[in-house]
C-alpha cells in the first residue's frame, strides 16, 4: 500500500540549531517527491522536486536530499521565519500522496 | 499574475445546505485539483481535472461534484453539506503535458467551510 509518513510531528529549534526533517514514502513506481511548506491559514507553497535518488536540491538555508526510502529536508542555521509546517508529496504511478507535515518552530 | 484564488474565503453552513466553491487560475495550466485539509490527517484529493471538460474522481469523491467548463476555472459543489464535510478546501493547478515528469502543483488560500 502506498503511503507517506513525516517525522517527528513537531520540531522546536532554537534560531541557529541546524535539523533534518524525514519524508519515509513506500510508494510503486515513484515518478517524483515534493516539499511544501505551508504557513498558518495559507496554501501549501512549493519548495523543491526530486526525482531519482541521489537528487539533491537546495534554496537558501534549506537542502533536499532523496534516496530509494526516503527524503531528508535539511535546515541550516535556521531563522524564526523559517517556521512553518513542512509538507512532503509523493507521486507514484497513478496518485499523489501527501504526509501529515512536520511542524517546525524556530525560537529567537 | 495572481496565481491561485479562491472563492469564498469562509462560509457556514447548515446541514442539508448546498454551495459551490470557485477556483480560478491564470497561469493556463491544463490540471487542476480540490483537496481537503483536516487535522492530523494530509491533504486528500476529492477530484481533479486534466483538462476543459474533464473531471475525476480523487480519494475521498463522495458527496461533491466537480465541473471545469472553462480551462480557468474549476468549481466544487456540495449538494446537500454535512458535518462530515467541515474542512479546509484547497485548490491547486499544476502544469502537466503527456507522460511529461510530474510538476509542481501551485495552491489557492484555501476555503474554511463549517456544516453545522
Amino acid at each position: 500500500e502506498d503511503q507517506v509518513t513525516q517525522s517527528p510531528e513537531a520540531l522546536r529549534l532554537q534560531e541557529g540549531e541546524s535539523s533534518s526533517l524525514n519524508c519515509s514514502y513506500t510508494v510503486s513506481g515513484l515518478r517524483g517527491l515534493f516539499w511544501y511548506r505551508q504557513d498558518p491559514g495559507k496554501g501549501p507553497e512549493f519548495l523543491f522536486t526530486l526525482y531519482s535518488a541521489g537528487e539533491e536540491k537546495e534554496k537558501e538555508r534549506l537542502k533536499a536530499t532523496l534516496t530509494k526510502k526516503e527524503s531528508f529536508l535539511h535546515i541550516t542555521a535556521p531563522k524564526p521565519e523559517d517556521s512553518a509546517t513542512y509538507l512532503c508529496a509523493v507521486q507514484g504511478a497513478n496518485n499523489l500522496f501527501f504526509g501529515t507535515g512536520t511542524r517546525l518552530t524556530v525560537i529567537p | 499574475n495572481a496565481g491561485v484564488t479562491q472563492t469564498p474565503k469562509f462560509r457556514v453552513l447548515k446541514t442539508g445546505q448546498s454551495m459551490t466553491l470557485l477556483c480560478a487560475q491564470d497561469m493556463n495550466h491544463e490540471y487542476m485539483y480540490w483537496y481537503r485539509q483536516d487535522p492530523g490527517m494530509g491533504l486528500r484529493l476529492i477530484h481533479y481535472s486534466v483538462g476543459e471538460g474533464t473531471t475525476a474522481k480523487g480519494e475521498v469523491p463522495d458527496g461533491y461534484n466537480v465541473s471545469r467548463l472553462k480551462k480557468q476555472n474549476f468549481l466544487l459543489g456540495l449538494e446537500s453539506a454535512a458535518p462530515s464535510q467541515t474542512s479546509v478546501y484547497f485548490c491547486a493547478s499544476s502544469y502537466q503535458r503527456g507522460l511529461a515528469l510530474p510538476n509542481e502543483q501551485f495552491f489557492g488560500p484555501g476555503t474554511r467551510l463549517t456544516v453545522l
